[in-house]
């Protein structure tokens, strides 16, 4: 039971705009910047999204990301084939002697 | 180019002890934190613990805190996670990954991850 709650699902039709929420607290996200990470199947997670809407050289303009409050999001625009995979928040806790802590992960199917 | 090479899948029975390697390079493995990340079969990503090698600072995950070791070797770029006595339970594929710091939020994420060791803990 993560103290990030992710929806364990998301699916979208190619070309559609999905968006993917993480919720959180005031020792987390309230107080800290997400990350956020894609995990294809059979492989390493990578970095999508840091310091809440910062993406990495390299990570297409499709994925988004933002922060409000106890709660983060990804969206993903224009949806492709190959955005089928497992998406993972994470940030840090301080309620958990500064440990950092993974949401749940959302598996996106896109149908 | 920065590449983090893990050892290869391990096959233990419950009891034993086991040492998994994390071989750093392009890049200056003191000055970055390496961590590692356990992902238990068809499960999500769990935050395990980290390590500054330059000055050995490392922090623990509660859930993980003396379950598990994690060291590293400065001399040959290399970092590695161990345990004294394995259980089942410890079944997973186990990540290491880079991060360039713990405070600025500018880096504070894992940039390049290593591509997994699998463990099996099975009698």
């Amino acid at each position: 039971q993560s103290v990030l709650t992710q929806p364990p699902s998301a699916s979208g039709t190619p070309g559609q705009r999905v968006t993917i929420s993480c919720s959180g607290t005031n020792s987390n996200i309230g107080s800290k910047t997400v990350n956020w990470y894609q995990q294809l199947p059979g492989t390493a997670p990578k970095v999508l999204i840091y310091n809440n809407n910062q993406r990495p050289s390299g990570v297409p303009d499709r994925f988004s990301g933002s922060k409000s409050g106890t709660s983060a999001s990804l969206a993903i625009s224009g949806l492709q084939s190959e955005d089928e995979a497992d998406y993972y928040c994470a940030t840090w806790d301080d309620s958990l002697i500064g440990q950092e802590v993974f949401g749940g992960g959302t598996k996106l199917t896109v149908l | 180019e920065v590449q983090l090479a893990q050892s290869g899948a391990e096959v233990k029975k419950p009891g034993e002890s086991l040492k998994i390697s994390c071989k750093a390079s392009g890049f200056d493995f003191t000055n970055y934190w390496i961590g590692w990340v356990r992902q238990m079969p068809g499960k999500g990503l769990e935050w395990m613990g980290i390590m500054y090698p330059r000055d050995s600072d490392t922090r623990y995950s509660p859930s993980f805190q003396g379950q598990v070791t994690i060291s590293a070797d400065k001399s040959i770029n290399t970092a590695y996670l161990q345990w004294r006595s394995l259980k089942a339970s410890d079944t997973a594929m186990y990540y290491c990954a880079r991060r360039p710091s713990l405070v600025a939020a500018a880096g504070n994420y894992f940039d390049y991850w290593g591509q997994g060791t699998l463990v099996t803990v099975s009698s």
